[in-house]
């Protein structure tokens, strides 16, 4: 079973500042899923990526393979961006074994 | 589209009971799973399907059973409800193993 592993755990920031969320994995993989969930709400995908960098809006995800690690970027972070995220791998060669990070909570203050 | 729907989106049972947790899908999505989310657990894989006629069981299906006749519903039977099921409860579906997964707004489930 792929062991996930995120940091931190919990995370608080100033509106404005630069964010890096950090996930590291035990197994090898092809792909490698980014989720916010907020308060309450429901789980949304961010990213799925298997190598290099994805940016969307102020949001940036990298990933290296060799090194079975990814981060999370959040630039000029904003309360809206006050979420869980969750990274997920595939946990096997057959998809639904999905294997998830516990989050990480994040609380950007006004 | 309405993407993934699930339905009830709240729903208190007593210990021993049956119920089924709905869940559809109007993307064509071959793949579907259901998830269960709990405080310092994260979410865990209870069943999914590869596509209608085929399942299989995820990391924690004691207590659930599943079924897929059409490629748009899979719904999750809990046979005789326990305290421990109390959870939120996630539907997703995408389209292949490595593709974006849509989830479904979840279904708060207590069970006294």
């Amino acid at each position: 079973k792929n062991e996930v592993e995120q940091s931190p755990q919990n995370l608080t920031a100033q509106e404005g500042e630069f964010i890096t969320i950090n996930c590291s994995y035990s197994v090898g993989i092809s792909a490698l899923h980014w989720l916010q969930q907020h308060p309450g709400g429901g789980i949304v995908s961010l990213f799925m990526l298997s190598s290099g960098k994805k940016k969307h809006g102020r949001l940036i995800a990298t990933i290296n393979i060799q090194e079975k690690h990814s981060s999370l970027h959040i630039t000029a972070s904003h309360p809206r961006d006050s979420a869980v995220y969750i990274c997920a791998v595939p946990g096997g060669t057959s998809y639904g074994k999905l294997t998830f990070g516990q989050g990480t909570i994040l609380t950007v203050h006004p | 589209n309405a993407g993934v729907t699930q339905t009830p989106k709240f729903q208190v049972l007593k210990t021993g009971q049956s119920m089924t947790l709905q869940c559809a899908q109007d993307m064509n999505h071959e793949y579907m799973s259901w998830y269960r989310q709990d405080p310092g657990m994260g979410l865990r894989l209870i069943h999914y399907s590869v596509g209608a006629g085929i399942t299989d069981q995820g990391e924690v299906p004691n207590g659930y059973n599943v079924s897929r006749s059409t490629t748009e519903d899979f719904p999750l039977r809990l046979l005789s409800a326990a305290p421990s099921q109390t959870s939120v409860y996630f539907c997703a579906s995408c389209r292949g193993t490595y593709n974006e997964q849509f989830f479904g707004p979840g279904t708060r489930l207590t069970v006294l």
